[in-house]
């Protein structure tokens, strides 16, 4: 059973605008979470980080949201820009050394 | 400088063969991990290592088997490889401190088995 899961598995956002990727989990024992980005024939790069003693955490154009009573997490990233296109991978973790992943949403930035 | 490299990465192999793969690590990272990508792009950690004492070993079958010769190494050896061991498996590292930057992770070394 997957505990972190990205329901959409693709998106489609107009350069400039706001993307939206969402993800939820099922643990309520987690207490890390962070969003990679993955390029095809390349591994995950680390994006950003959220503890659950934090509701938000910004890093330029991109922002986590941490919603605990809902188990949600969100990836905004304002504006879009078309070499944001990529795989966004969200993982939780309830001990540092071990995280569980989504399965990913593919993100199209279109010019 | 490439900071996690894996090698190879494509690996086609017959079944029942036994095949390594390596990942080597330069950022001075305490922790290593191997990690499997399954047929539906879910990335499952399969062992850890830190400071080259196995942390982490999930329900993997004993034909997988790591070997940390430094904390700069993490190699994977698969003997009899079967069909369903095809996969993407990737390799990272992580500070052992959390509050640092996360994981960071190697391109993937694709392992078809036919």
């Amino acid at each position: 059973d997957q505990q972190v899961k990205q329901n959409s598995p693709s998106l489609s956002v107009q350069e400039g605008r706001i993307s939206i990727l969402n993800c939820d989990y099922t643990n309520s024992m987690f207490d890390y979470f962070l969003w990679y980005k993955k390029y095809p024939a390349e591994g995950p790069t680390f994006l950003i980080s959220i503890s659950s003693i934090k509701d938000k955490n910004e890093d330029g154009r991109f922002t986590v949201f941490l919603n605990k009573s809902a188990k949600h997490l969100s990836l905004h990233i304002v504006p879009s820009q078309p070499g944001d296109s990529a795989v966004y991978f969200c993982a939780a973790s309830d001990n540092f050394n071990k995280f569980y992943f989504g399965s990913g949403t593919k993100l199209n930035v279109k010019p | 400088d490439t900071a996690v490299s894996q090698t190879p990465k494509y690996l086609v192999t017959q079944m029942g063969n036994d095949k390594s793969i390596k990942c080597e690590q330069n950022l001075g990272h305490d922790t290593m991990y191997w990690y499997k990508q399954d047929s539906k792009k879910f990335l499952k950690i399969m062992f850890s290592y830190n400071n080259k004492e196995l942390i982490i070993n999930e329900t993997v079958p004993n034909r997988f088997s790591p070997k940390s010769p430094d904390k700069a190494h993490l190699n994977l050896h698969i003997n009899s490889l079967e069909l369903g061991d095809s996969a993407v498996y990737f390799c990272a590292s992580s500070p052992w401190n959390r509050d640092n930057y996360g994981y960071t992770f190697g391109s993937g070394t694709r392992l078809t088995v036919v």
